[in-house]
């Protein structure tokens, strides 16, 4: 069973302020990892699959970069918005379908 | 999202009764998942399929059963409820290599 953190568990930014988070992982057997954002009363909704030792992905104002060799992945917000405060998980997983989620970092975007 | 339906979205029961959660995707997804949400725990998984009947226990399977009779269909079963297994029960479904869909998720409170 992948053991996979996620650093800070949450965090409180104003209105404009960048930011970013952190998911460990263990580096062996990696095969992809996945990066969900989860509003309350909704369900997770996926932002970016990553599969390669360096990988940048960018979606918006949201980016992810991935370091398969030491076993994590930065998810960064530029000029975060109230409507970005969400949970935010990342996923790692050793095959191809079955996934472990991390506790997640919970963001607060205060106008 | 994406075609994944969960029945019923809300139950309350009574300890020591038998449960049925339902799961139905309509993007003939291979890929099925059983999760539950608690408190500072994320998402972990309770059982998994990778196909018509073929599934497999996830980090937290004790007290839990599924069974998959169709491609569209996962049901979750608690043979016998207990209060500890009160949570918000969340399925996905994805196909090999991409990131899982979920449903809307049903909260399941067992007195």
């Amino acid at each position: 069973i992948l053991n996979v953190e996620q650093s800070p568990q949450s965090l409180h930014v104003q209105e404009g302020d960048s930011t970013n988070f952190t998911c460990s992982f263990p580096s062996s057997n990696f095969y992809a990892l996945h990066w969900y954002r989860w509003e309350t009363a909704k369900s997770p909704e996926a932002l970016f699959v990553m599969t390669l030792n360096g990988d940048e992905k960018k979606k918006g104002r949201i980016s992810a970069t991935l370091n398969t060799k030491e076993g994590y992945s930065y998810l960064y917000i530029k000029g975060s918005q109230p409507e970005d405060s969400a949970t935010y998980l990342c996923a790692p997983s050793t095959g191809g379908f079955k996934t472990i989620f991390g506790a997640g970092t919970r963001l607060f975007v205060k106008a | 999202d994406a075609g994944i339906t969960q029945s019923p979205r809300h139950k309350v029961t009574e300890t020591g009764t038998p449960v049925t959660l339902r799961c139905h995707q309509t993007e003939n997804h291979r890929y099925m998942y059983w999760y539950r949400q608690d408190p500072g725990h994320g998402l972990r998984l309770i059982h998994y399929s990778y196909g018509v009947k073929d599934t497999d226990k996830g980090e937290v399977s004790d007290g839990y059963s599924v069974s998959r009779s169709k491609t569209e269909d996962f049901l979750l079963t608690l043979e016998s409820a207990t209060s500890s297994q009160t949570s918000v029960y969340f399925c996905a479904a994805s196909s090999a290599d991409q990131p899982q869909h979920f449903g809307d998720g049903t909260r399941l409170s067992i007195l």
